[in-house]
C-alpha cells in the first residue's frame, strides 16, 4: 500500500497567519491527491482534488500543489472557522490512503 | 441539494454482523460510485471498499476482504455496507462517499465530494 505522511501532526496559528501543511507519499503518485477539511465529530469536507483544483464553494484562501511524491496545501490568511484537522488521500493506487492528518489549533 | 444519509447508531456484539445504509438524493444514484470509509477513535480515515451501481462492480481493501460486502438498491438510491464476524477493533464511525472525478494532464483523477454525517457503531460484549 502507499504510505501517506502528513507534517506537522499539528500547529498552532493565529487568525490571519498563512498555513502550510505538506504530505509525503511512498512512492510517485502523479497528481491523484486530494485534501480535506474535517471538525470534530463531523464529516471530511472536500477543499482540493488532482492535487490543486478547488473545490466548488470552497475559500480561495485554500490552495494546493506538488506532484510526484511531495505535496502542500497553503492557507493564505487562516480564519476562526479554519480550525479543524486536514487529511490527504490518495488515490492513485487501489487501496486508496490517507494521511494521518494535521490538526491546526489556536 | 445533494445528500448522503446514513442509517443510525450500533452497538453490536463480538462475532455479530453490521449493516449500514446511506440514501443519496439530489443525484442520479446510478452515475456516481459509492465509498465506504471509516475512522477509528483518533485514527486516520481507512478506506474499506467501493461499488459502482451503474456497471454493478465492487472492490475491496485486502484488510476487509471476506468481512466486508457493499451492495446497492438502485431503485431505492439506497447503498449498502455489511460487516461481518466484528470485534472491539471495529468501533468506529462508518462514512459513505460519493465518488466524482475530473479529467486533466491525460488522466482522470478521482475523489470524494460528498459524505454522509457518519454511523457509529460499537463493538463491545
Amino acid at each position: 500500500d502507499i504510505q501517506m505522511t502528513q507534517s506537522p501532526s499539528s500547529l498552532s496559528a493565529f487568525v490571519g497567519d498563512r498555513v502550510t501543511i505538506t504530505c509525503r507519499a511512498s512512492q510517485s503518485i502523479s497528481t491523484s491527491l486530494n485534501w480535506y477539511q474535517q471538525k470534530s465529530g463531523k464529516a471530511p469536507k472536500l477543499l482540493i482534488y488532482a492535487a490543486s483544483s478547488l473545490q466548488s464553494g470552497v475559500p480561495s484562501r485554500f490552495s494546493g500543489s506538488g506532484s510526484g511524491t511531495d505535496f502542500t496545501l497553503t492557507i493564505s490568511s487562516l480564519q476562526g472557522e479554519d480550525f479543524a484537522t486536514y487529511f490527504c488521500q490518495q488515490t492513485y493506487r487501489s487501496p486508496q490512503t490517507f494521511g494521518q492528518g494535521t490538526k491546526v489549533e489556536i | 441539494q445533494v445528500q448522503l444519509v446514513q442509517s443510525g447508531a450500533e452497538v453490536k456484539k463480538p462475532g455479530a454482523s453490521v449493516k449500514v445504509s446511506c440514501k443519496a438524493s439530489g443525484y442520479t444514484f446510478s452515475n456516481h460510485a459509492m465509498h465506504w470509509v471509516r475512522q477509528a477513535p483518533g485514527q486516520r480515515l481507512e478506506w474499506m471498499g467501493w461499488f459502482n451501481p451503474g456497471i454493478g462492480s465492487t472492490k475491496y481493501s485486502q484488510k476487509f476482504q471476506g468481512r466486508v460486502t457493499v451492495t446497492s438498491d438502485t431503485s431505492a438510491s439506497t447503498a449498502y455496507m455489511e460487516l461481518s464476524s466484528l470485534r472491539s477493533e471495529d468501533t468506529a464511525v462508518y462514512y459513505c462517499a460519493r465518488e466524482n472525478h475530473s479529467y486533466g494532464s491525460g488522466s482522470y483523477h478521482y475523489y470524494m465530494d460528498v459524505w454522509g454525517k457518519g454511523t457509529t457503531v460499537t463493538v463491545s460484549s
